[in-house]
C-alpha cells in the first residue's frame, strides 16, 4: 500500500522567518511530486511540482531526495498570509493516475 | 473561465436520504475523482472515473454510487447505507501534462451534514 508520511506540526514561525517540511513516500516507483496549499474550509490548491532537479517558485523551494524517498518544501520570508496546511502528494500512472495523499503539515505564521 | 464547480457549497440532509453532489468541470479533463475529508484527516478517495462510462471504487466507496455519463460530469451519491456520511466532500479532475506526470485541480466542495 503506498503511503505519504507528513509531520502534521503545527509549525509556528515567526513573520520573515524560513521554514522547511519533509514528506516520506513509500513507492519507490513514483515518478511525479507535488505540494498543494489547503486553506482552511477550503478546497486543496496547488502550489508546485517537485523536479528531480529540484525547483523554486519565488519564496518556495522544492526538492525531491529518491535514495531517500523524501521530498522537500522550503519557504523562505514567511508571510502571514502563507498560514495554511500543506499536503504532500506522490502521484504514480501506470494506467490510471491515483495520487496519494499525506495528511498535511499546519503552518502558523504569526507577527 | 475554466474551472470545476461542486454544487451546493452546504448541504443538509436527514439521515436515510439518499443525497447526490454535483461536480461539473470545463477543462476537459479525462479523469475525475471524488474525495472525502473529515476534520483533521487525508483525503480519502471515494471513486475515479479515467473515461466517459466507466468508473472505479476507491479506498472507501461502500455507501457512495457514481455515474459518468457526460466527460463534464461527475456526480456522487451518498446514499442512506453510508454509515457516516456527515463530511467535506471534495471532486477533482486530472489532465496528463506530459511524459508520466499529471495534474490534478479540485473543486472548491461540499460540505454535507446529515442529522
Amino acid at each position: 500500500r503506498k503511503e505519504v508520511e507528513q509531520d502534521p506540526g503545527p509549525f509556528n514561525v515567526p513573520e520573515g522567518a524560513t521554514v522547511a517540511f519533509n514528506c516520506t513516500y513509500s513507492n519507490s516507483a513514483s515518478q511525479s511530486f507535488f505540494w498543494y496549499r489547503q486553506d482552511c474550509r477550503k478546497e486543496p490548491k496547488l502550489l508546485m511540482s517537485v523536479y528531480s532537479s529540484g525547483n523554486e517558485d519565488g519564496r518556495f523551494t522544492a526538492q525531491l531526495n529518491r535514495a531517500s524517498q523524501y521530498i522537500s518544501l522550503l519557504i523562505r520570508d514567511s508571510k502571514l498570509s502563507d498560514s495554511a496546511t500543506y499536503l504532500c502528494v506522490e502521484g504514480s500512472s501506470g494506467g490510471s493516475y491515483i495520487p496519494t495523499f499525506g495528511r498535511g503539515t499546519s503552518l502558523i505564521v504569526h507577527p | 473561465d475554466g474551472g470545476i464547480t461542486q454544487s451546493p457549497k452546504y448541504l443538509f440532509r436527514k439521515e436515510g436520504q439518499n443525497v447526490t453532489l454535483s461536480c461539473e468541470q470545463n477543462l476537459n479533463h479525462d479523469a475525475m475523482y471524488w474525495y472525502r475529508q473529515d476534520p483533521g484527516q487525508g483525503l480519502r478517495l471515494i471513486y475515479y472515473s479515467q473515461i466517459v462510462n466507466d468508473f472505479q471504487k476507491g479506498d472507501i466507496a461502500e455507501g457512495y454510487s457514481v455515474s459518468r455519463e457526460k466527460k463534464e460530469s461527475f456526480p456522487l451519491t451518498v446514499t442512506s447505507a453510508q454509515k457516516n456520511p456527515t463530511a467535506f466532500y471534495l471532486c477533482a479532475s486530472s489532465y496528463r501534462q506530459g511524459g508520466d506526470s499529471y495534474e490534478q485541480y479540485f473543486g472548491p466542495g461540499t460540505r454535507l451534514t446529515v442529522t
